[in-house]
């Protein structure tokens, strides 16, 4: 159990475009999902946090204009990067934490690789 | 907030041999401590955690330990296989609701 997809698994868009992706939990119910951004050969930093049915909390330095995070529903979280740049260009990682399980585990999705030209 | 410190950010070990990672921690309210297993172009894979309330715990080739006092906790794998190549990071968590904070994470290589 606790699986997390994501969706695309990669995405090659032109700059001044914008992407989603999504995030789901496959055989839960996700109550939180995180979003995180990894850069070659470095840790995963955190971007924000997300509840479902409120506004995503950004962490200090992320434009919440720029990454726009929708939690609708128990299982889908999408982060959109708007006006794409190819700074942006990373690899975006998803987490998510289910109602009825430790509310420390965490269970992370494959990842999606996003490149800007 | 918290900080992860992980040491060292690579280790090369022979096939066989025991490899240790160390992380420590600057929360002392801390009490969830995962360790994660990544190998190229994935996304972490959950490989053993540990709560404050235990000082170790093992599952099969891999056991974590845990030192409150020093707020430091360690990954030990024994029996090193080509297939455990990959990055590993660790990582802490002081709050429940609150997002895992990781280490820079590890370039573990063996050779056979």
């Amino acid at each position: 159990g606790a699986v997390v997809s994501q969706h695309p698994s990669r995405v090659i868009c032109k700059s001044g475009t914008s992407v989603k992706i999504e995030c789901r939990s496959l055989d839960f119910q996700a109550t939180t999902m995180f979003w995180y951004r990894q850069f070659p050969k470095q840790s995963l930093m955190l971007m924000a946090t997300s509840n479902e049915g409120s506004k995503a909390t950004y962490e200090q330095g992320v434009e919440k204009d720029k990454f726009l995070i929708n939690h609708a529903s128990l299982t889908l979280s999408t982060l959109t990067v708007t006006s794409a740049h190819p700074e942006d260009s990373s690899f975006y990682i998803c987490s998510a934490r289910g109602t009825g399980r430790s509310n420390n585990e965490q269970f992370f999705g494959p990842g999606t690789r996003l490149t800007v030209l | 907030g918290e900080n992860v410190e992980q040491h060292p950010s690579t280790l090369s070990v022979q096939e066989g041999d025991s490899a240790v990672i160390k992380c420590t921690y600057s929360d002392s309210a801390s009490n969830y401590f995962p360790w994660y297993k990544q190998e190229l172009g994935k996304g972490p894979q959950l490989i053993i955690d540990i709560r404050s309330n235990v000082g170790e715990k093992k599952d099969q080739r891999i056991a974590v330990t845990l030192n409150k006092t020093a707020k430091h906790f360690s990954l030990h794998i024994t029996e090193t296989q080509p297939e455990d190549s990959a990055v590993y990071f660790c990582a802490a968590i002081s709050q429940a609701g609150t997002a895992l904070i990781f280490g820079k994470g590890t370039t573990l290589s063996v050779s056979s």
